[in-house]
C-alpha cells in the first residue's frame, strides 16, 4: 500500500462549482499535513497546511481526520485558474526531519 | 530573482554518460533535497542534506550521488545515466524550524 494515496482524477468541474477530494495516509504517526499545487510541468507550491481543527484560506478548506487517516481539500466557487494538480503531502516523524511523502496528485480541470 | 534555481532546465543525454544537475538557493535554508517525478506519480526523494556535512539517502538513491558544496549549493550526479532515469528532477529547500519546502523550477532530463 502506498504511504499517501490520492484519486488521480481528473475531476472535471464547471466554473463556479464546488469540488472536494480526499487523500489517505498509512502512517498513523504522521505529524504534519499539507496540500501543494502543481501546474503542468512546473514546481509544486504550498497551497496550505492542514491543521487538526480544519482550516480555511479564501475559497479553499482543508480538513484532517486522524481517526480515519485522511485529509481533504474543498474548493468553492471554482475558477478557471484553479485547474492544476493538487498534491497531498505528509510529514512523518519529527525526529526523522522534514522528509515529506507525496501523493501522486489529483488533477482538477475547471471548465467554463 | 528566483530563490531556488536549477541548472540545466532541460538536458538530453545518452546512456552511460555522467550528468550533473545543480541547485542553488538564496533563502538561507539549511536543508536541501533532491526529488524525481515521473508522469502520474508523486515526487520521490533521492537524497537530502540537513547541513553542509550531512548527506542522507532517500527512497531511490541507487544510481545517484550528491554533493553539498556549500549551504547554498546541492548537486545531483548520475554517474552512468540509464533510460529509466528519464524524469523531471526537483531540488527543494526548507528551514530547520519549519516543514514547508520550497522547490526549484525543475530539470527535465531525457536519457536516450
Amino acid at each position: 500500500r502506498k504511504e499517501v494515496e490520492q484519486d488521480p482524477g481528473p475531476f472535471n468541474v464547471p466554473e463556479g462549482a464546488t469540488v472536494a477530494f480526499n487523500c489517505t495516509y498509512s502512517n498513523s504517526a504522521s505529524q504534519s499535513f499539507f496540500w501543494y499545487r502543481q501546474d503542468c510541468r512546473k514546481e509544486p507550491k504550498l497551497l496550505m497546511s492542514v491543521y487538526s481543527s480544519g482550516n480555511e484560506d479564501g475559497r479553499f478548506t482543508a480538513q484532517l481526520n486522524r481517526a480515519s487517516q485522511y485529509i481533504s481539500l474543498l474548493i468553492r466557487d471554482s475558477k478557471l485558474s484553479d485547474s492544476a494538480t493538487y498534491l497531498c503531502v505528509v510529514n512523518g516523524v519529527k525526529a526523522a526531519g522534514n522528509k515529506l511523502t507525496f501523493g501522486g496528485g489529483t488533477r482538477v480541470l475547471v471548465k467554463p | 530573482d528566483a530563490d531556488v534555481t536549477q541548472t540545466p532546465r532541460n538536458r538530453i543525454t545518452k546512456t552511460g554518460k555522467r550528468i550533473m544537475l545543480e541547485c542553488s538557493q538564496t533563502k538561507g535554508h539549511d536543508r536541501m533535497y533532491w526529488y524525481r517525478q515521473d508522469p502520474g506519480l508523486g515526487l520521490q526523494l533521492i537524497y537530502y542534506s540537513f547541513d553542509v556535512k550531512d548527506i542522507n539517502k532517500g527512497e531511490i538513491s541507487d544510481g545517484y550521488s550528491v554533493s553539498r558544496q556549500a549551504q547554498a549549493k546541492f548537486s545531483l550526479s548520475l554517474e552512468s545515466a540509464i533510460p529509466n532515469q528519464t524524469a523531471l528532477y526537483f531540488c527543494a529547500t526548507s528551514d530547520r524550524l519549519a516543514d514547508t519546502q520550497y522547490f526549484g523550477p525543475g530539470t527535465r532530463l531525457t536519457v536516450l
